[in-house]
């Protein structure tokens, strides 16, 4: 999988957007850029996820570069329960052997929202 | 649906002990996941199963660690021996289809494993 580089972490404060940035100099046209996020005590869940245009959902919004080497996840309005660590992760569709079903996850960061 | 459901919550045995872990994936999801977290080494994917089948298990730590799916329903990660540095949160995640990478995984609570 192509490596990610995040910040370790990001303070906001509540009900103030929040952008979340990754860098993925070495994507690959394939590589689709993925968003999760570990709330404390609990296992991963999606966020959001895309491949070349800007995406929005329910819980954010991805921004995408350009030249893909880099995208932001944006939190329109931070809420308390949104404090958790946020994982940047690239996934090749194209990977053979079925390796494209992996989801390899690095340090992530975590996000600190004060009251 | 209830999501994925792993049990137990929480295990604590001693170290020599045989350990069982167990998951039960979304139902029609037919690709499964095992992920061991530990503060030092963040999370590591274990091993994964589609279709039952296990495709690739090269994260499996060593030989006492084994996974199986004998059904589309349910899969087991087993310790034997455990050994102090087996201590983490371990996942399991399921994603619906097989080879798509737009594929959501879903992901159990998790199993804190103390061994002492």
């Amino acid at each position: 999988d192509a490596k990610t580089t995040q910040p370790n972490s990001m303070e906001s404060n509540e009900e103030e957007p929040v952008h979340l940035p990754c860098n993925h100099s070495t994507i690959s046209g394939t590589d689709y850029i993925h968003w999760y996020r570990q709330l404390p005590s609990q296992g991963p869940e999606y966020v959001i996820h895309g491949l070349t245009s800007n995406v929005n959902n329910r819980m954010a919004s991805l921004a995408i570069a350009e030249d893909r080497k880099s995208s932001t996840l944006i939190l329109h309005r931070a809420t308390l329960r949104d404090a958790a660590v946020y994982y940047c992760i690239l996934r090749d569709w194209a990977a053979s052997g079925g390796s494209n079903y992996k989801l390899t996850f690095g340090k992530g960061t975590l996000l600190t929202v004060n009251p | 649906d209830a999501g994925v459901i792993q049990s137990p919550r929480h295990e604590v045995t001693e170290m020599g002990q045989e350990v069982t872990l167990r998951c039960k994936p979304i139902s029609g999801h037919n690709s499964l996941f095992w992920y061991r977290q530990t503060m030092m080494r963040g999370l590591e994917l274990l091993i994964y199963f589609n279709n039952n089948v296990p495709i690739d298990d090269s994260g499996m730590p060593e030989d006492r660690f084994s996974a199986k799916m004998p059904n589309a329903s349910f899969s087991t990660l087993k310790i034997q021996p455990s050994e102090p540095r087996d201590s983490a949160v371990y996942f399991c995640a399921s994603t619906r289809s097989p080879g798509t990478v737009n594929t959501e995984a879903f992901f159990g609570q998790g199993t804190r494993l103390t061994v002492v």
